[in-house]
């Protein structure tokens, strides 16, 4: 089984900052992808990556396949990207995600 | 195109009681997955279907927990009988494909409060 590993648990940050968040996994991988949870709702994915980067507006997403390691960056912080951000790893099999247990994100006026 | 839906969105019950959650995915997928999500935690696969059969029920506790997904359309969850450490919330999202490569589409969840 992959294990992925989140970190921070919990992030507080001011409007304005840059903001990292950082995944790591055990095994090798098909697929990384980054969702955000807002409280009381459900599951958005904002990327899937197997390679480099992807950029959405202010969100960036990389990957580094040998080092076994993600990372989601948010550019420009707002009080609306408060959020609970999940990292997960489809492994080479095919199937379902294994999931991090999310990094909480407070962004603050 | 119309999301995943779920419902109800919140159940309470007692303990030793039975619940029953519905799903149905978003239209063409063949996929579909159920995740539990504990307060503090990340979501963990219970069951995937591919169409209607079952692709991975690795960590569906089957001594209460049942799922199908007659038609391969909608999907349906049942917890029998629960207990305490049943609270959570169960998650189902849909994908077109099988691999983990496809993007995954989600419901809004159903919470669970066992009393």
């Amino acid at each position: 089984k992959n294990e992925v590993e989140q970190s921070p648990q919990n992030l507080t940050a001011q409007e304005g900052e840059f903001i990292t968040i950082n995944c790591s996994y055990s095994v090798g991988i098909s697929a990384l992808h980054w969702l955000q949870q807002h409280p009381g709702g459900g599951i958005v994915s904002l990327f899937m990556l197997s390679s480099g980067k992807k950029k959405h507006g202010r969100l960036i997403a990389t990957i580094n396949i040998q080092e076994k390691h993600s990372s989601l960056h948010i550019t420009a912080s707002h009080p609306r990207d408060s959020a609970v951000y999940i990292c997960a790893a489809s492994s080479n099999s095919g199937y379902a995600l294994n999931f991090g247990k999310g990094t909480s994100l407070l962004v603050t006026p | 195109e119309a999301g995943v839906a779920q419902s109800p969105r919140y159940k309470i019950i007692e303990k030793r009681q039975s619940v029953a959650f519905w799903c149905n995915p978003i239209s063409g997928h063949a996929t579909l997955y159920w995740y539990q999500q504990i307060l503090g935690q990340g979501p963990k696969l219970l069951i995937q279907f591919q169409n209607n059969g079952v692709v991975d029920d690795s960590q569906l506790p089957k001594d209460r927990f049942s799922a199908e997904r007659l038609k391969g359309v909608d999907s349906t969850l049942k917890i029998q009988p629960a207990k305490l450490e049943d609270s959570a919330v169960y998650l189902c999202a849909s994908s077109s494909g099988t691999s983990g490569v496809d993007e995954q589409f989600f419901g809004p969840g159903t919470r669970l409060t066992v009393l």
